[in-house]
């Protein structure tokens, strides 16, 4: 069975901090998918990244990058100069490869709140 | 823009009524995806469907939820009695399954329920 791991509940820093978000995942399958999505105080769910199991490469977006990290299963999340709007909870998800485009499981989300 | 739509927004309703949610998938999108997010629970997977079959409907409590596609333009979350532990949003999502297709769900805005 997959599942993910957001251990960081809640994490507060000081605005242009840098911080962190960290994910760790478990599935048996070779092929997968990571996700990470935004969910701000308005309540909806916005699509940040997705990453294959197969590109184990870096991104950069912005003041976002991600760490993707096969070895240690993990698919952590780096925001850069944090800002007040960056004040959201995120989640990790995974989704395994069967047919394409299959469901996603969650993380429990942290929670990250940037003081000005 | 492409986005998925949610109606209601909220819905206030007394224990026993029956709730109906609608989505409207992103054009084109042949996976829909239902999901129910509580602060207990998290995010969870209820059922999803491809090309309007149902695919995986074990997440959903069968007494009471029932889940249909009318057309590809249309997804249906019903729950018959509702109940109180039923307070929650929940999402709908699509995307598309094909080869080579960009495998990203998106989220709609959610369905924010509170049974009395």
């Amino acid at each position: 069975a997959q599942k993910v791991t957001q251990a960081q509940t809640e994490i507060s820093v000081v605005e242009k901090e840098d911080v962190t978000l960290d994910c760790v995942y478990e599935t048996r399958d070779t092929t997968y998918y990571l996700f990470w999505y935004k969910q701000p105080p308005s309540g909806e769910l916005v699509f940040l990244i997705r990453r294959n199991s197969f590109d184990e490469q870096n991104e950069i977006s912005g003041r976002y990058s991600w760490n993707f990290q096969k070895s240690t299963s993990s698919f952590n999340f780096t925001i850069t100069a944090s800002q007040v709007v960056d004040s959201a909870v995120y989640f990790c998800a995974l989704s395994e490869e069967n047919f394409g485009n299959e469901k996603l499981t969650f993380g429990t989300g942290t929670r990250l709140t940037i003081i000005p | 823009d492409a986005r998925v739509t949610q109606t209601p927004r909220h819905k206030v309703t007394e224990m026993g009524q029956e709730v109906t949610m609608r989505c409207q998938p992103i054009l084109g999108h042949n996976t829909v995806f239902w999901y129910r997010q509580t602060m207990m629970q998290g995010l969870e997977l209820l059922a999803y469907f491809r090309n309007r079959a149902p695919l995986d409907d074990s997440g959903m409590p069968k007494d009471r939820f029932s889940a249909e596609m009318p057309d590809a333009t249309l997804a249906t979350l019903k729950i018959q009695p509702s109940e109180p532990r039923d307070s929650a949003v929940y999402f709908c999502a699509s995307g598309l399954s094909r080869t080579g297709a960009d495998e990203t769900q998106y989220f709609g805005p959610g369905t924010r329920l509170l049974v009395l």
